[in-house]
Order: structure tokens, then C-alpha cells, then sequence
């Protein structure tokens, strides 16, 4: 079993539409990253959280510690918005950090 | 300067080559990374080096040899690959992790590409 699931794996929305990523993990952690990569290109880090929610432009995360879950929405989904989306989490214990399997968002114009 | 540089960004090598693979950070990190990624699959941990000590080694083959020459600069020496090491290599610096409130935001390269043949 993976130490993060997320959910879904594929995802394709019409431009416009309210997309909603999920994210679960089962170890204890000090951080959860939420990532996009572009097809063969590197990865960008988009948000890091300990707690609560954070915002940036339409991008908008939050996390609950309770429950080990998080979640990505982006609002207002655009074409360029096409990439994969990664969701990370750093240990408790130190350096190690567990990945998400990634979820394939493709927007259609 | 919020960037990690890998060099080079393609690399096509033989069986029987020495090659390597660099990653430059000027954040002050001292948590450097290296990753594996194929192709639709998360990235995969080879290599953590914390305050330019080899803190984790994720069981890789010897034929992957990482170094780290200062708190900046991230190496991995590459000889005698096998075609299934083709892959995308991916550099990342953070903080060193102690504790739920520190900052350990994780910066990536772009990577490099490899393709042994």
C-alpha cells in the first residue's frame, strides 16, 4: 500500500469547469507538497502545507491534519492548467518524502 | 535565486560510458535529492545527502554513484548503465527536515534526460 493515495488518477474537464483533486496519506508528516509537471519537464512545487488552506491566483489547497487528507481545487480550469499534479508529504522523522502517484488533468478548450 | 540547475538537460550514453549528472542550488539548503522518474510514474527516491552527509541510499545499484563536493553542488557519476536506466533525473534541495514547523519547501530542477543505449 502506498503511504499517499490520491484520487482520481485521470481527470478531464471542460475550460471553465471547478476541478477537485484528492489527497490521502497514512504517515506521520510535517508537510504535504502539491506538485505539477508538465509533460517531460520538471516539476514545479505549488503549495506546502502544515495547515489549513492556502490560495494562489485560482489555485486553492487545504489540508486536514485529523483526517490525512488534503485536497487541490483549481476554479475557473484553464487549457494551460493540462499537467499532472502531484501530491507529497514529508516525513516526520526527517528527509523522507512520499509521493502521490500523480492525477493526469487534461482541460479541453 | 529560487532555482536548482541540472546539467545537462539530455544525455544519450552507451553501456560501457562514464558519465555525470549535476545539480546546483545557491537557497542555502543543505537537503539535497536525487529522484528517478519514468515515464508516467511518480518520482522515485535514489539518493538523500543532508548537510552534505549520504543520509539515505535507497538500495541503488552501485552503478549510480552520488556525490556531494559542497552544500551547493550534487553529483551523480554514472558507469556501466543498463537500457532500463533511461529515465528522467530529477534534482531537489529543501531544509533539512526536524520538526512539524519548519520550512522544508521542495525546489526541483528540470532534470535531466537519460537514454542508455
Amino acid at each position: 500500500k502506498n503511504e499517499v493515495e490520491q484520487s482520481p488518477q485521470n481527470l478531464t474537464a471542460q475550460e471553465g469547469e471547478f476541478i477537485t483533486i484528492n489527497c490521502s496519506y497514512s504517515v506521520g508528516i510535517s508537510a504535504l507538497h502539491w506538485l505539477q509537471q508538465h509533460p517531460g519537464g520538471g516539476i514545479v512545487s505549488l503549495f506546502m502545507l502544515s495547515s489549513g488552506k492556502k490560495k494562489h491566483g485560482r489555485l486553492i489547497a487545504t489540508i486536514n491534519i485529523q483526517e490525512k487528507h488534503s485536497s487541490l481545487h483549481i476554479t475557473a480550469s484553464h487549457p494551460r492548467d493540462s499537467a499532472v499534479y502531484i501530491c507529497a508529504v514529508r516525513s516526520s522523522t526527517g528527509n523522507q518524502f512520499y509521493f502521490g502517484t500523480g492525477t493526469s488533468l487534461t482541460v479541453i478548450p | 535565486d529560487t532555482e536548482v540547475t541540472q546539467t545537462p538537460k539530455h544525455l544519450v550514453m552507451g553501456m560501457t560510458n562514464k558519465k555525470s549528472l549535476k545539480c546546483e542550488q545557491h537557497m542555502g539548503h543543505r537537503a539535497m535529492y536525487w529522484y528517478k522518474q519514468k515515464a508516467k510514474k511518480p518520482p522515485e527516491l535514489m539518493f538523500v545527502y543532508s548537510y552534505e552527509k549520504l543520509s539515505i541510499n535507497e538500495s541503488v545499484p552501485s552503478r549510480f554513484s552520488p556525490e556531494c563536493p559542497n552544500s551547493s553542488l550534487l553529483n551523480l557519476h554514472l558507469h556501466a548503465l543498463q537500457p532500463e536506466d533511461s529515465a528522467l533525473y530529477l534534482c531537489a534541495s529543501s531544509h533539512p527536515g526536524q520538526g512539524f514547523r519548519t520550512t522544508g519547501e521542495l525546489f526541483f530542477g528540470e532534470g535531466s534526460r537519460l537514454t542508455v543505449l
